[in-house]
């Protein structure tokens, strides 16, 4: 199972909005509605951004949603703030397994 | 507070075996899925399978399949990852997290050295 492709960097200043790509296939985020992100500080673990595609948890903000379109999810970051300076992960359900993106590094300028 | 705790560093040799453990608390351990995920410089997040406590069904990724083994004592509410001969490309941090489609609640982290 390859990993989903993601861009490897993506810069914006505070205040913008930025998109990340997440690219699979048909077995994978163009098959199910099981796609998730999620966030990474240096030295820290993984946190749970976007599950189901699109649905946020409790006491994540507003300014991060997400989208699927045929084989390729994207995560939005709307008024970019310093502290979403991170690498950002999607993972995707595929039968009896599951598949993480190659990561993004985010910059805030 | 949902949290998982996992077990201290470890540094090992080619060869030798681990054990690694993952303790969840604040919430019905046994009624849910644990996941373990590896992370590497070059590979980035790896899925390697998860656990389900109520029934200890369990599957593995294929990449995974027979490298690892992964288990789970819910009467302690943990969770465990193990190898019976460690290898040099095994050195990486291991997550446990929970959940079945995604996963919300993450570990610590444990990271393992394997160096002669």
């Amino acid at each position: 199972q390859s990993a989903l492709t993601q861009p490897a960097s993506v810069a914006g200043s505070p205040g913008q909005s930025i998109t990340i790509s997440c690219t699979g296939t048909s077995s994978d985020v163009g098959g199910y509605n099981y796609v998730s992100w999620y966030q990474q500080h240096p030295g820290k673990a993984p946190k749970l951004m976007i599950y189901d595609v699109s649905n946020r948890p409790s006491g994540v903000s507003n300014r991060f949603s997400g989208s699927k379109s045929g084989n390729t999810a994207s995560l939005t970051i709307s008024g970019l703030q310093a502290e979403d300076e991170a690498d950002y992960y999607c993972s995707s359900y595929t039968s009896n397994n599951r598949v993480f993106g190659t990561g993004t590094k985010v910059t805030v300028l | 507070e949902v949290q998982l705790v996992q077990s201290g560093a470890e540094v090992k040799k080619p060869g030798e075996s681990l054990k690694i453990s993952c303790k969840g608390s604040g919430y019905s351990f046994s009624s849910r899925w644990i996941g373990w995920v590896r992370q590497t410089p070059g590979k980035g997040l790896e899925w390697m399978g998860f656990i389900y406590l109520v029934d200890s069904d369990t599957r593995y990724s294929p990449s995974f399949q027979g490298q690892v083994t992964i288990s789970a004592d819910k009467s302690i509410s943990t969770a465990y990852l193990q190898w019976s001969s460690l290898k040099a490309s095994d050195t990486a941090i291991y997550y446990c997290a929970r959940g079945y489609y995604y996963m919300d609640v993450w570990g610590n982290g444990t990271t393992v050295t394997v160096s002669s």
